[in-house]
């Protein structure tokens, strides 16, 4: 089966550093997407990682280790507008290459003043 | 700017009425997917098309079916909607090609089956 993993729930101070993890058991691997989903709203792409390491982005960093089936997602500097739902997803091999992708729950960061 | 739009945002429906959801993109993407989003559960993929007339099952497809008769257009179909396809359905499309090609998503369409 598929099972990806994240924190329901976290809060944190706005200007402070924040780091959501997810965890994944997949069968197959084609890569790690995180989006960031406001209340209400679309989830919009925010990082991708194919192969272990670290990306950064401006004030996101996203972080991946294959053996490991681990990945977090690290906001800097965080502001009140990071409030939202951050949703970590797998892609697996798929019919077509159609890059099908397993969500994980979301997990809400609510940032504070 | 990629656009992916769904015809409603909200909808009501009673038990037993057909429902369709319909999504649009104009991007020229292969791929679309039909998603339903619950507390605690995240998104699950019902349906997803990879080409036009094309379809394969998702995660939880019972009580759903999908219709991609045109590339940009994809319907989801409630034959019989029933009180636990109470849900936020989003739709998204994503091109073949390129390894870093993310989905795209609509806004959602929040269906209350009463």
């Amino acid at each position: 089966g598929q099972n990806i993993d994240q924190p329901t729930e976290m809060t944190a101070t706005e200007g402070a550093i924040v780091q959501i993890n997810c965890t994944y058991q997949t069968s197959g691997f084609n890569g790690l997407f995180w989006y960031q989903q406001h209340a209400g709203e679309a989830p919009t792409f925010l990082s991708y990682n194919v192969l272990d390491g670290l990306e950064e982005k401006g004030r996101f960093s996203s972080f991946l280790s294959r053996s490991k089936g681990y990945s977090y997602l690290l906001l800097k500097e965080l502001q009140m507008k990071d409030s939202a739902s951050y949703l970590c997803a797998v892609r697996l091999h798929g019919s077509g290459n159609t890059g099908k992708l397993i969500f994980g729950q979301g997990t809400t960061l609510q940032v504070k003043p | 700017d990629v656009k992916v739009t769904q015809s409603s945002r909200y909808l009501v429906k009673r038990t037993g009425e057909k429902v369709f959801l319909e999504c649009v993109q104009d991007m020229d993407h292969e791929n679309m997917f039909w998603y339903r989003q619950d507390p605690g559960l995240g998104l699950r993929l019902i349906y997803f098309s990879y080409d036009v007339k094309m379809k394969e099952k998702g995660d939880i497809p019972e009580g759903y079916s999908v219709s991609r008769e045109k590339k940009e257009r994809f319907s989801l179909i409630l034959e019989s909607a029933s009180t636990n396809q109470t849900s936020m359905y989003l739709c998204a499309s994503s091109p073949t090609s390129g390894s870093q090609e993310t989905q795209y998503f609509g806004p959602g369409t929040r269906l209350l089956v009463l």
